[in-house]
């Protein structure tokens, strides 16, 4: 159980074109999500929080216009970057929040390797 | 400041023997969660050991155990008897707040990268 899918697992696309990343919870509904992005060698830095069914809650310095994020379900989050250029290049990983065994557990999918050229 | 410090950026250990992989961390918050994530080169993040804040005992899951100090403010993770496909990235997370609070940020560290020698 707790099963965290990200689709598409990979995409490479042109600079200024929009793409869209799924986050979908599959055997469990998450009011909250997170979208992560991650440098080569580095850490994961916290993006946003998703919230269903309200505005995502945004880190300092994420520009919410850039990134897009709508949480329409309970099983899924999307993340928007519009208008791509090479520095958006990243690899984006989403969790699910799920109280699991007594205490919040985020569960994370396998991650979005996005490359804008 | 640093929420979450790993000190070793890389670490060699010989196959079937232990490795402690070092986490400091710093908080005024009383009620935290730490957490230690693997992540292998596919970039998956698994999900190794929780311990929270108040727990009494350190947690220990299989060969995972966390070597809680809480007055050194340190969480390090204890792998016994290593295993080949033990080579991964490793991070150290905290969460902030209450148990079950709306918010449930996680703060990474910078991660160690493990490398277990045959």
């Amino acid at each position: 159980g707790a099963v965290v899918s990200q689709h598409p697992s990979r995409v490479i696309c042109k600079s200024g074109t929009s793409v869209k990343i799924e986050c979908r919870s599959l055997d469990f509904q998450a009011t909250t999500m997170f979208w992560y992005r991650q440098f080569p060698k580095k850490s994961l830095m916290l993006m946003a929080t998703s919230n269903e069914g309200s505005k995502a809650t945004y880190e300092q310095g994420v520009e919410k216009d850039k990134f897009l994020i709508n949480h329409a379900s309970l099983t899924l989050s999307t993340l928007t970057v519009t208008s791509a250029h090479p520095e958006d290049s990243s690899f984006y990983i989403c969790s699910a929040n799920l109280l699991w065994s007594g205490y919040n557990e985020q569960f994370f999918g396998p991650g979005t390797r996005l490359t804008v050229l | 400041a640093q929420k979450i410090t790993q000190t070793q950026p890389g670490m060699f250990v010989q196959e079937k023997e232990a490795v402690t992989l070092d986490c400091t961390y710093d908080t005024s918050d009383p009620s935290y969660g730490l957490f230690w994530y693997k992540q292998p080169s596919s970039g998956e993040m698994i999900f190794l050991i929780y311990q929270g804040s108040y727990d009494q005992q350190n947690a220990t899951e299989g060969r995972y155990s966390l070597n809680f100090q809480k007055a050194r403010k340190s969480a390090n993770l204890v792998i016994s008897a290593s295993q080949l496909g033990d080579s991964a990235m490793y991070f150290c997370a905290m969460r902030e707040g209450l148990e079950g609070g709306a918010t449930n940020k996680l703060i990474f560290g910078t991660g160690t990268l493990l490398a277990v020698q045959p």
